[in-house]
């Protein structure tokens, strides 16, 4: 059973630039849910992608976009990189349908860092 | 503003003893409640959920859920040094929600 994966890894980017990091669900999952967790801190929820909507949106400013594509993986862009985006993010995936069973499961992340 | 505590510890617990690890939460409506377990350097791993009032067992897990007083508790019996890790406790009010987390509590099992 497949589970969650994310790509890259690790990536290193400067300032002012954009990133894209990629997600792909659990197999048989449906929803997509992104997080920021920084150093010694709990998952911050950024958003979450449903039928190619984003149907949830923490607090995070709009340079924080995604998109979900019909085999229900995802992509979460950060525009105009600042050192404070420097966090390890997570995607979770889940499957709405299910009444009660709101359990996400999380990838391994990608670890952010902004120079 | 929804928010979860938890005591950030580190709490140490000696090997095969019971750890206890508490959490309250402050949004009346959340519904859905979970333990995830997050060793240094990875990502959270999801060990127990509970929707009722109550405990639900799991192999050496309990969880607790008392919605009246807004307070979920892990238990982990046999404590075991592979248990040392930090213990984030998450609630969500719905499946189109995200989930909100506490901060974690560093639990270490001394050998």
């Amino acid at each position: 059973d497949a589970g969650v994966t994310q790509s890259p890894t690790h990536l290193i980017k400067t300032r002012g630039q954009q990133v894209t990091l990629r997600c792909s669900p659990k197999s048989g999952h449906d929803t997509v849910s992104w997080y920021q967790q920084a150093l010694g801190q709990g998952p911050q929820f950024i958003f979450q992608y449903y039928e190619e909507e984003e149907r949830q949106r923490g607090n995070f400013p709009d340079r924080f976009s995604g998109h979900q594509f019909p085999n229900y993986s995802s992509e979460l862009n950060v525009n105009a990189l600042l050192l404070g985006d420097s966090a390890l993010y997570l995607c979770a995936s889940s499957f709405k349908a299910v009444r009660d069973f709101y359990e996400q499961y999380f990838g391994p992340g990608t670890r952010l860092t902004v120079t | 503003q929804k928010e979860v505590e938890q005591n950030s510890g580190p709490l140490s617990v000696p090997e095969g003893a019971i750890a206890s690890l508490n959490c309250t939460y402050s949004d009346r409506v959340s519904q859905s409640f979970f333990w995830y377990r997050q060793y240094s350097g990875k990502s959270p791993e999801l060990i127990m959920s509970i929707y009722s009032n109550g405990d639900k067992e799991d192999g050496r897990f309990t969880a607790q859920l008392n919605k009246a007083s807004q307070y979920v508790s892990l238990l982990i019996r046999d404590s075991q040094p592979s248990d040392s890790a930090t213990y984030l406790c998450a609630v969500i009010r719905g499946g189109a929600d995200g989930l909100t987390f506490g901060k974690g509590t560093h639990l270490i099992i001394q050998p």
